[in-house]
């Protein structure tokens, strides 16, 4: 079901940036990328989400590329807290359902 | 004031007994959620509400009945529990369908 890969695992050192990749080949014109993090235990926590251009936010930064079969997440200052497991999901802009896939677990390190 | 919550928090039950979970939003959203996270932590969609409307209803056994007294309110009743429904139940929230969607804490039931 889900329409993206992504790394199952990544580190980043606390203070420094976290870029996460997402692949989404298939994207159709109308789909949206969103972001979800997942803390150990919590509910799923929306970050940020974009269709063409770059967004920005309090939280992250979304960058996708001109062609939209990938993008990049990026937590610019990394900390402690940041460590979760970060979903990339394609969906319309109507759609219901959320894919949820296995995300990239950050793990961020002092 | 929590966005979406849910009780109870843990809910711990033997085979074949019949519960409920329920859900609350103060956001003032039209569509109501309910995913399950397996223990593997596939997360996945079971139910959508728009508006106290069924939308989405996921190959789900008919032993899992939501029920929306109202588009702030999203239960989930649970009839002849089994040993393979222990996980974690996730209750979400969006404005309108194709919204982004915010999370409850999540009901951890376990049956023994």
């Amino acid at each position: 079901d889900a329409k993206t890969t992504q790394p199952p695992s990544m580190d980043c050192a606390e203070g420094r940036a976290a870029n996460l990749p997402c692949n989404h080949s298939t994207i159709s014109g109308n789909e949206y990328v969103y972001w979800y993090r997942q803390i150990h235990s919590q509910g799923p926590q929306y970050i940020i989400h974009g269709l063409k251009n770059n967004e920005t936010n309090e939280m992250a930064s979304l960058i996708i590329t001109e062609d939209r079969k990938s993008s990049t997440l990026i937590l610019p200052h990394a900390t402690l807290r940041d460590t979760a497991v970060y979903y990339c999901i394609v969906r319309e802009p109507t759609g219901n359902q959320f894919y949820f896939g296995t995300g990239t677990s950050l793990t961020v390190i002092p | 004031d929590t966005a979406v919550s849910q009780t109870p928090k843990y809910l711990v039950t033997q085979m074949g007994n019949d519960k409920s979970i329920k859900c609350e939003q103060n956001l003032g959203h039209d569509t109501m959620y309910w995913y399950k996270q397996d223990s593997k932590k596939f997360l996945k969609i079971m139910f959508s509400y728009n508006n106290k409307e069924l939308i989405i209803n996921e190959t789900v056994p008919n032993r899992f009945s939501p029920k929306s007294p109202d588009k702030a309110h999203l239960n989930l009743h649970i009839n002849s529990l089994e040993l393979g429904d222990s996980a974690v139940y996730f209750c979400a929230s969006s404005q309108d369908r194709g919204g982004e969607q915010y999370f409850g804490p999540g009901t951890r039931l376990t049956v023994t």
